[in-house]
């Protein structure tokens, strides 16, 4: 069965602290991976990940793909309180098409 | 601002009805979604259309049923309503039908009392 696994499901840190956000995929046919950051309504996109090893950058977000071990880890330095959202991660799969299968989510919690 | 528009914000309907959620892409896009996000299911698939035609099916019930339009708007059909299909719908865009980002919509936050 296809599946998106995150972690931890929560965190509560202070600003300025590192964190690093945990997706692991199994799926058919896996082509890349998606990240996205939603606070109240809509998941906004963050990265698109399709080859092994090469960093995506984006201001204090940063975020990586193995391949081979099948994970994905999201980066955030200095955190602040505009970062606490959950961040959710999808995998796209399948032939024709662009379905997603996305993770739970990591809720995190940025505190002053 | 992701560019995708969903209306009805909100819809508060009784158990049996039925209700259209309608959606329109990012200017240029030709690929419509829709996702459903419970507080127990997460975010799920459940239809993509590319260019009007349906391209790929996820889990959606036989109640519902969605199109996309010649201009590339697609309407979301929910019908026999039951407690369960309450939830926040979300539809996304693409500019292709495959292996690319997809740009979320505010949602329509349905609740069936």
């Amino acid at each position: 069965e296809d599946k998106v696994v995150q972690s931890p499901l929560s965190l509560v840190v202070h600003e300025g602290d590192t964190v690093t956000l945990n997706c692991s995929y199994e799926v058919t046919n896996f082509r890349s991976l998606l990240w996205y950051k939603q606070e109240k309504k809509a998941p906004t996109f963050l990265f698109m990940l399709t080859s092994s090893g090469i960093e995506k950058k984006s201001g204090r977000l940063s975020s990586i793909l193995d391949k081979k071990e099948l994970f994905s880890i999201l980066n955030i330095t200095a955190t602040q309180t505009g970062d606490s959202a959950i961040y959710l991660c999808a995998a796209v799969y399948g032939g024709a098409t662009n379905k997603l299968i996305f993770g739970t989510g990591t809720l995190l919690a940025v505190q002053p | 601002d992701s560019g995708v528009t969903q209306t009805p914000k909100h819809l508060i309907t009784a158990t049996g009805q039925r209700v259209t959620l309608r959606c329109s892409p990012r200017s240029g896009d030709l690929s419509v979604y829709w996702y459903q996000q419970s507080l127990d299911q997460g975010l799920q698939f459940l239809i993509q259309y590319y260019n009007g035609e349906e391209r790929a099916k996820g889990n959606i019930l036989e109640r519902f049923s969605a199109q996309q339009f010649p201009d590339l708007h697609s309407e979301l059909n929910l019908s026999s309503l039951e407690l369960g299909d309450s939830a926040l719908y979300f539809c996304a865009s693409s500019p292709r039908d495959r292996n690319t980002e997809a740009f979320f919509g505010q949602g329509t936050r349905l609740t069936v009392v």
